[in-house]
């Protein structure tokens, strides 16, 4: 079946502008997060959805950033006034419920800002 | 605070050889533990989990953990190592009744023909 999706694979914007960045989950699949991970770096937690609510955003790194899950499906996460220090790769995962332990990533999408 | 730490930042081994990329961790409760690989311009796939049930888990291309409970540790061992699987390697845990997940910060295993 179809995997976790993430549009656009690569985005290059300039400093100050707003981006979106886009998640389609696996379809079922009620709990939904972001990462961010910079060169060769580890992953850092942004943002945790069950359904449609987001429990826990801690990870956000400044209210520069928000995301929202609409339909308990898609999810976009905004980066308003970007910093060049906002250039990362930014992951997605979907997880089909509390029982379920295993995560589903998707490809990612490039961003860089110049 | 719960914890993974990979020691080693990359892992170079001879192609043929066995290779091990080392994570311990800390949790409170009952560790549930993945290995993930990054290729390239690629996300995150699993490798392989240890939910319950034998120690000794077996995972794709080969990769094999083992949990060891009294050493908190999960190290992920391949008997003979491949020049493709050259790769950036994660160890993850979650516990149960909890969402979130903790990543090691990785290890680059390159592998040299």
């Amino acid at each position: 079946g179809a995997g976790v999706s993430q549009s656009p694979s690569n985005k290059v914007t300039e400093k100050g502008k707003d981006v979106e960045l886009r998640c389609d989950p696996i379809s079922g699949h009620t709990a939904l997060y972001w990462y961010r991970q910079s060169l060769g770096q580890g992953l850092e937690f942004l943002i945790y959805f069950q359904g449609n609510s987001a429990p826990d955003k801690s990870g956000l790194p400044s209210d520069r950033f928000s995301a929202e899950r609409t339909g308990g499906s898609v999810s976009t996460l905004t980066i308003q006034r970007t910093q060049q220090e906002d250039s990362a790769v930014y992951l997605c995962a979907s997880r089909s419920g509390v029982s379920s332990y295993e995560q589903y990533f998707g490809p990612g999408t490039r961003l860089t800002v110049t | 605070a719960q914890s993974v730490a990979q020691p080693e930042d990359q892992v170079n081994v001879a192609e043929g050889n066995p290779l091990t990329v080392k994570c311990t961790y800390s949790v409170s409760g009952n560790p549930y533990l993945f290995w993930y690989v990054q290729y390239p311009n690629r996300g995150l796939q699993v490798l392989l989990k240890y939910i319950t049930g034998d120690n000794l888990v077996k995972g794709s291309y080969g990769f094999e953990a083992e949990f060891n409970k009294s050493q908190t540790s999960f190290h992920l061992k391949k008997p003979s190592a491949l020049v493709s699987d050259s790769a950036l390697y994660f160890c993850a845990v979650t516990t149960s009744g909890t969402y979130k997940y903790i990543f090691g910060t990785g290890t680059r295993l390159k592998v040299l023909a």
